[in-house]
């Protein structure tokens, strides 16, 4: 199994430019997030799927779109990068009551 | 609604010696989850102790144990005998006992910085 996966590991925008981020799990797992990490400030959630068809805003979700691809999938959209943007991005998958599983994260530095 | 914080940004401890990391929380639930992720230099995030508020026992995992307060919403980890291996950063979280979508998100404290002095 290799749990969650995200690609990709790094990558370097423009201001303005537009990229997906795609997060896959293997774990049979209903929930998917996607967090940003930034210094001194821990893991804040952008949006969630509690179950496939579904999506919720999180804390800080202005700037992204979600989409759930089905079950395993799990993509996030920046349709207009901001510096703002630059950060740690972390997929997550889970399974009700249980802890949530982390992909390796994206490193993401808009110019 | 839900918060975490982690009072200490940076802890260090010698080599084979025990620290303590602080965790408090603030909620009007009476069934939920705390957890203790570790995230190394690498960025990977880890779990390492899972705490059911409904349960009176400590966790333990190996040199991993908390003391769980819930009266004073206290959820500190302990590291006994650390090793080399344990510098990272240490996230405090917590999540809802009640199940359905929403339920199932984590709130994170900011996090302890810990250094292991060989």
């Amino acid at each position: 199994n290799a749990g969650v996966t995200q690609t990709p590991k790094f990558q370097v925008l423009k201001t303005g430019q537009s990229m997906t981020l795609q997060c896959a799990q293997d774990m049979n797992h209903n929930s998917m997030y996607w967090y940003r990490q930034d210094p001194g400030m821990g893991l804040r959630l952008i949006y969630y799927s509690a179950s496939e068809g579904t999506t919720d805003k999180g804390e800080v979700p202005n700037g992204y779109n979600v989409s759930r691809l089905n079950k395993r999938e799990f993509s996030l959209r920046l349709e207009s990068a901001a510096p703002s943007q630059t950060s740690v991005y972390f997929c997550a998958s889970s399974a009700y009551p249980y802890e949530q599983f982390f992909g390796p994260g994206t490193r993401l530095t808009v110019l | 609604a839900q918060t975490v914080t982690q009072s200490q940004p940076e802890m260090s401890v010698q080599e084979a010696e025990t620290v303590t990391l602080s965790c408090t929380y603030d909620t009007s639930e009476s069934d939920y989850y705390l957890f203790w992720y570790k995230q190394p230099p690498s960025r990977q995030m880890i779990l390492v102790i899972r705490q059911e508020a409904y349960k009176q026992q400590n966790a333990t995992e190996n040199r991993f144990s908390v003391n769980f307060q819930k009266a004073a919403k206290s959820f500190s980890l302990k590291i006994s005998d650390s090793q080399l291996g344990d510098a990272a950063m240490y996230f405090c979280a917590y999540r809802t006992g009640h199940y359905g979508g929403a339920t199932n998100k984590l709130i994170f404290g900011t996090g302890t910085l810990l250094a292991v002095q060989p």
